[in-house]
């Protein structure tokens, strides 16, 4: 069974702080996604991984496919930044099939 | 900027209604999906939509679910007979190439 775990559950950092959010898996996957929900209930995605790293502005995010494993890291955080962000994986073989973690809220306190 | 939308944003219905959700996807995007999220719960796939067919489906999509792409631009989730559980909130997302998908805003559905 595909299990996405992420932690920490919750995070409250200060603005300006270097924030890291942890996402691992227990499958193979093809992709890996990382998605941020306000707290309207809007989801936008912001990555979609399958090896290596990616870059846009203050987000960076990281994948170790050989320990199932994927970091997303917030530089110079902004209290605009609260939300949960949700990693969610395509298992090898699962052709669109998202499976999702159930994501972690952050705050950020200006 | 394109959008995928969603209506209505928010159905209320009596258990046993049959309720129709519609999603209008981004017009050169080909693939369709369907997620829900219960309050306080994970987001869930339902199915996922391709070239006229479903192309998977989660086991949550059973027989009082369907999705129809009627006229080339809807894209629709009906539910046959509302149960309290399936009171949720209800995204709609596309993509052009099974790469980075469009989430809609979502239709929270309430099942009294």
């Amino acid at each position: 069974k595909n299990e996405v775990e992420q932690s920490p559950q919750n995070l409250t950092a200060q603005e300006g702080e270097f924030i890291t959010i942890n996402c691992s898996y227990s499958v193979g996957i093809s992709a890996l996604h990382w998605l941020q929900q306000h707290p309207g209930g809007g989801i936008v995605s912001l990555f979609m991984l399958s090896s290596g790293k990616k870059k846009h502005g203050r987000l960076i995010a990281t994948i170790n496919i050989q320990e199932k494993h994927s970091s997303l890291h917030i530089t110079a955080s902004h209290p605009r930044d609260s939300a949960v962000y949700i990693c969610a994986v395509t298992a090898t073989g699962a052709n669109s099939k998202l499976t999702f973690g159930k994501g972690i809220t952050l705050s950020v306190r200006p | 900027e394109p959008e995928v939308t969603q209506t209505p944003s928010h159905q209320v219905t009596q258990m046993g209604q049959e309720v129709i959700l519609r999603c209008v996807p981004i017009s050169n995007h080909l693939y369709f999906y369907w997620y829900r999220q219960i309050l306080g719960q994970k987001v869930e796939f339902l199915v996922s939509f391709y070239n006229n067919e479903i192309s998977e489906k989660s086991e949550i999509f059973d027989d009082q679910f369907s999705v129809e792409r009627p006229d080339g631009s809807n894209f629709t989730l009906k539910i046959r007979s509302t149960k309290l559980e399936d009171s949720a909130m209800y995204f709609c997302a596309s993509s052009r190439d099974q790469s980075i998908e469009f989430f809609g805003p979502g239709t929270r559905l309430t099942v009294l």
